[in-house]
């Protein structure tokens, strides 16, 4: 089946740094998703992007879609301590039909 | 809207027990999802409904597992009976039929003991 390598698995920052993950895929995928989870919570969606080469903002976050189609990035600029929790990246190959095929999750930590 | 709402939010059982989990999708969508996330294997998607029908249930582990949406408002997943590999959180989300923006609910976390 389908599988998204997502990576970093975590990452270790300070307070005000930028944020870096990305994720690619071994085949296309048509949508991509960038969703957080906090603790005892469901994931929330973030930035939903659509087409090949599309870049898209939701305040300091930032998300890309790659132009192979294969892979997508997120960053986060001048990371706050609400920023921590667990990032996951989510393609969809369909015309809309299927289920979302999920990443293992970036987890972000934040040092005051 | 009060968004995608599971219950129970925490559930622990004795192996062999049977149990259901349940869904109430966002008014008006028209797809419904169930997922299970682990440790080891992340958010996994078991099946999925669309206008109440089910369309993939490839990703069911096994015949101990069963979906039902008897009405556009209501979904629910059983294990019977249960194994202690099946803890895990167990998740339904539910999306438009016109994206792919899945919503998700708080989630079940099933403990089999």
């Amino acid at each position: 089946g389908q599988q998204l390598n997502q990576s970093p698995q975590s990452m270790f920052i300070q307070e005000g740094e930028d944020v870096s993950m990305n994720c690619t895929s071994s085949s296309i995928f048509n949508t991509w998703l960038w969703y957080k989870q906090d603790p005892g919570e469901g994931p929330v969606l973030l930035i939903a992007l659509y087409k090949a080469g599309e870049l898209t903002s939701n305040g300091r976050l930032t998300a890309q879609f790659g132009i192979t189609r294969k892979d997508s990035f997120l960053n986060i600029s001048a990371s706050i301590p609400s920023d921590v929790g667990i990032y996951f990246c989510a393609g969809s190959s369909g015309g809309g039909a299927d289920g979302l095929t999920f990443g293992k999750g970036t987890h972000l930590i934040i040092q005051p | 809207d009060a968004g995608v709402i599971q219950s129970p939010r925490h559930e622990v059982t004795e192996m062999g027990q049977e149990v259901t989990l349940r869904c109430k999708p966002i008014s008006g969508h028209d797809y419904l999802f169930w997922y299970r996330q682990t440790m080891m294997r992340g958010l996994e998607l078991l099946i999925y409904f669309n206008n109440n029908v089910p369309i993939d249930d490839s990703g069911m582990p096994e015949d101990r597992f069963s979906a039902k949406m008897p009405n556009a408002s209501f979904s629910t997943l059983k294990i019977q009976p249960s194994e202690p590999r099946d803890s895990a959180v167990y998740f339904c989300a539910s999306r438009l039929r016109s994206n792919t923006e899945a919503f998700f609910g708080q989630g079940t976390r099933l403990t089999v003991v």
